[in-house]
């Protein structure tokens, strides 16, 4: 079945510290890619995503991300973390022809210790 | 803008009731979708609207019921509530243009079901 997976469920990690988030997808065609943050108590925000082009994509907050189409994946980075980015985060998915359809998975709970 | 609205914020239903959540956008976007949120399984789409008078299901519809009489409004209907609906419910809406693939969500509802 057509999925996105997110293998990292929870992460911890102190302050000043480097994240990557993994992401995969298992569509074969063309695919717009997303990052959603949920911060404790707040609804869904868009981080990033990518439609086309260059494969690496900045976001809001200093968050980027790399497509890399062989590997299917879209993973989510950010080289010093913040306290404040602790929250849950989602990658996302819609298939081309979908109908903006999102496909989510299923979520990493990033905790940021002071 | 308001953006998305939904209400309420929080329910509480007995087994067997029904109830509407109500979804509202002032931004005219065209399509809108309701998910569901469930610890471990990220947001799975229950149905969509891609403008008004026409809707579609998604992944998870059984038991739940939607219509779409005008662009603002897009409400969910639960007609015979059971315990498995215990979860939290986003509204999205997302426009057209270079916006098109971007999903705007509310801030959610607590449902539970006894």
């Amino acid at each position: 079945a057509q999925s996105v997976s997110q293998h990292n469920h929870h992460v911890i990690l102190s302050e000043a510290a480097s994240l990557e988030l993994g992401c995969n997808y298992s569509y074969g065609g063309t695919v717009n890619l997303f990052w959603y943050v949920q911060y404790p108590g707040q609804h869904l925000q868009l981080l990033l995503k990518y439609f086309s082009g260059d494969p690496l994509v900045k976001g809001i907050k200093g968050f980027e991300a790399e497509f890399i189409k062989s590997k299917f994946s879209f993973n989510l980075r950010k080289p010093s973390v913040q306290w404040s980015d602790t929250a849950e985060y989602f990658c996302a998915v819609i298939p081309s022809g979908s109908a903006r359809q999102l496909t989510f998975g299923s979520g990493t709970q990033l905790t940021v210790l002071p | 803008n308001a953006g998305v609205t939904q209400t309420p914020k929080f329910q509480v239903l007995k087994t067997g009731q029904s109830m509407t959540l109500q979804c509202a956008q002032d931004m005219n976007h065209e399509y809108m979708s309701w998910y569901r949120q469930d610890p471990g399984m990220g947001l799975r789409l229950i149905h969509y609207s891609v403008g008004a008078g026409i809707t579609d299901q998604g992944e998870v519809p059984n038991g739940y019921n939607v219509s779409r009489s005008t662009t603002e409004d897009f409400p969910l209907r639960l007609l015979s509530a059971a315990p498995s609906q215990t979860s939290v419910y986003f509204c999205a809406s997302s426009g057209s243009g270079n916006e098109w693939d971007t999903q705007y969500f509310g801030p959610g509802t607590r449902l539970t079901v006894l």
